[in-house]
């Protein structure tokens, strides 16, 4: 199993370009995340997805948006890339939880995409 | 909302030193909690992880308790080795969202 694989590893992109981040995931899972991470602020979720065809904001949903036309893949997508975006992303997927309460949900992450936006 | 915060690093230690991290969360409900762990030039993996109070993690010497009582869930091991240098992030889990620590940089010096 590959487990979470991401493309590209790099990318740099002038302001205003557009550019679409691909994750693939070959464990069946049903969840899968996009979050950035930036110098002293950890992970923070872009946007999510609980299954096929479904997607939900996160916490930093501007200037992104996504897709999950096919349950292995989640992609990114940068429509007017702005320096702000400078990042470092990184995809996860879980498998789905069940039982009356929250139960615990193991994240596995891809590589992470390093992207310069100048 | 949920919230997680890790005491700042770099932490430096030198080999076979005792290790702890602080790790304390707000949360509404009752999360789960985790210790992942980002060696250089990789994402994340999962160290450790407790979804109960009291509930006890460990994996590879490392441990960490879930205090309901101090909202905490501070990562420890005994002896540390220069393999264990990397990013350590606590994180909580309720319902469908992960909440992440701004991260701890640990450097072993042989």
């Amino acid at each position: 199993n590959a487990g979470v694989t991401q493309t590209p590893k790099f990318r740099v992109l002038k302001t205003g370009q557009s550019m679409t981040l691909l994750c693939a995931q070959d464990m069946n899972h049903e969840y899968m995340y996009w979050y950035r991470q930036d110098p002293g602020m950890g992970l923070r979720l872009i946007h999510y997805s609980v299954g096929e065809g479904t997607t939900a904001k996160g916490e930093v949903p501007d200037g992104y948006n996504v897709s999950r036309l096919k349950k292995q893949n989640f992609l990114l997508g940068l429509e007017s890339a702005a320096p702000s975006q400078t990042s470092v992303y990184f995809c996860a997927s879980s498998p789905r939880t069940s039982g009356p309460r929250p139960a615990y949900n193991e994240q596995f992450f891809g590589p992470g995409t390093r992207l310069t936006v100048l | 909302g949920n919230s997680v915060t890790q005491m700042e690093g770099p932490v430096t230690l030198s080999e076979e030193a005792f290790l702890t991290i602080n790790c304390t969360y707000t949360a509404t409900g009752y999360p789960s909690l985790f210790w992942y762990v980002q060696y250089p030039g990789e994402g994340l993996q999962l160290l450790l992880k407790a979804t109960k109070a009291d509930d006890k993690g460990s994996n590879k010497g490392f441990e960490a308790t879930y205090r309901k009582e101090t909202t905490s869930f501070h990562l420890e091991k005994g002896s540390v080795q220069v393999s264990d240098s990397a990013v350590y992030f606590c994180a909580s889990h309720f319902r469908r969202a992960l909440t992440f620590g701004s991260g701890t940089r640990l450097q072993v010096q042989p």
